[in-house]
């Protein structure tokens, strides 16, 4: 069984689309992440939520917003897509206890904006 | 930004012990140091993770220095499939906001 997934594996639009990514853990974690990993290969955090609730939000354009309709999934909806928004987005999840933060990824959708 | 530094990449003989070093002088007493690696194309895969005492594990092993500020992950036998970028990280903030900032991390090449 895959403890993170998430979908679609590879997404190509057109600029100005709107479009989600989904992602689902069953690994029974509290926190979930999404991660953004550019050309560059710089993995940068964006979002985190805690059962449910935004924790973190690393001033990432309002254009993302991210949906954690339960403990177990957390989705990416991205608005008017741009050409800079092509990245890889990795999904995690972790379960915090007594300071260890211990993040199982995902596979990565590859989102291409044309 | 990340609280470590690592040699941009490394290379390593398939069968030999891949020595990866990371420096994080500014870790606090209670943070946790974590590696990960990520091979190409692939999610980011947890690899270990520790305080203050060496750790090992069916994947590696962790030596931190007695004055934590920095630490070796030791591939004791690497072999090609173990080609990829290796992160070091120390949790950054405190609190519900902590969180794992990766840096460039290393790329290990292991050679046949």
């Amino acid at each position: 069984d895959t403890a993170v997934s998430q979908t679609p594996k590879y997404l190509v639009t057109q600029m100005g689309n709107d479009k989600s990514i989904k992602c689902e853990q069953n690994l029974g974690h509290d926190t979930m992440y999404w991660y953004k990993q550019d050309s560059k290969k710089f993995l940068k955090i964006m979002f985190s939520y805690n059962n449910k609730e935004l924790i973190i939000n690393e001033t990432v354009p309002n254009r993302f917003s991210p949906k954690s309709p339960d403990k177990a999934h957390l989705n990416l909806h991205i608005n008017s897509l741009e050409l800079g928004d092509s990245a890889v987005y990795f999904c995690a999840s972790s379960q915090d206890k007594g300071g260890e933060k211990k993040l199982f990824f995902g596979s990565g959708t590859q989102l291409s904006v044309l | 930004d990340a609280k470590t530094t690592q040699p941009p990449s490394m290379d390593c003989a398939e069968g030999r012990a891949a020595n990866l070093p990371c420096n994080h002088s500014t870790i606090s007493g209670n943070e946790y140091v974590y590696w990960y690696r990520q091979i190409h194309s692939q999610g980011p895969q947890y690899i270990i993770h520790g305080l203050k005492n060496n750790e090992t594990n069916e994947m590696a092993s962790l030596i931190i220095t007695e004055d934590r500020k920095s630490s070796t992950l030791i591939l004791p036998h690497a072999t090609l499939r173990d080609t990829a970028v290796y992160y070091c990280i120390v949790r950054v903030g405190g609190g519900a906001t902590n969180k794992l900032i990766f840096g460039t991390g290393t790329l290990l090449a292991v050679q046949p």
